[in-house]
């Protein structure tokens, strides 16, 4: 059965960067898309890109755009999402989550304080 | 970028009563391309239709979707504790976006 399973929680400081990865299982790797969706504490879902492990082409959602990067190996079928120049607003749950929605990981909280 | 508003933001009903969730998007839909999750405290999203009206896998008949253009709708018939959730409606597309959720509480 497809399963993605994320890396541990990490508290990391401002302007600092952070790396978080979902490693897949039950499936392809290449055949679909992973999405990247983060949740602030109390707050909605906010999308923010997806990558193609096929072709490592990715799309960003605009406000992401200087501060995500999308990579994937296809070697360990794993999928990582880094973003950068870490700001306390960007503490939140990171999901990664499959093409259609149906399966998502178990987030990874990412806390940025100083 | 569609963005999509949901109403009302809470909704408080009592066991067995009828939950009607709305959702419009700024602009027409294309190809029906809105899905509904749900999301218990703590827990990830799950998807509950797409398509705007396919319910996903194992999920009850109780849950329906439907609408096109740009107002769409979920429908849970018959409420019970374990629809305490909040819910959100997705355009999916070559982006996606999400609404911002509705809330609803079971009396």
């Amino acid at each position: 059965q497809t399963q993605l399973v994320q890396s541990g929680a990490e508290v990391m400081k401002p302007g600092a960067s952070v790396k978080v990865s979902c490693k897949a299982s039950g499936y392809t790797f290449t055949d679909y898309y992973i999405h990247w969706v983060r949740q602030a504490p109390g707050q909605g879902l906010e999308w923010m890109g997806w990558i193609n492990p096929r072709t490592d082409d990715t799309k960003s959602a605009q406000k992401f755009q200087d501060r995500v990067t999308m990579t994937s190996d296809t070697i360990t079928s794993t999928a990582y999402l880094q973003v950068s120049r870490l700001r306390s607003d960007d503490t939140a749950v990171y999901y990664c989550v499959d093409n259609w929605g149906n399966y998502w990981g178990q987030g990874t909280l990412v806390t940025v304080s100083s | 970028e569609i963005v999509l508003t949901q109403s009302p933001g809470t909704l408080s009903l009592s066991p067995g009563e009828r939950a009607t969730l709305s959702c419009r998007a700024s602009q027409s839909v294309r190809n029906n391309y809105l899905a509904w999750y749900q999301q218990r405290p703590g827990q990830a999203p799950r998807l509950l239709i797409n398509g705007t009206s396919s319910r996903a896998s194992g999920i009850p008949d109780r849950f329906s979707g439907s609408g096109s253009g740009t107002d769409f709708t979920l429908t849970i018939s018959r409420l019970g504790p374990e629809d305490a959730a909040v819910y959100y409606c997705q355009h999916y597309d070559t982006l996606w976006t999400f609404g911002q959720g509705t809330k609803v509480e079971i009396k």
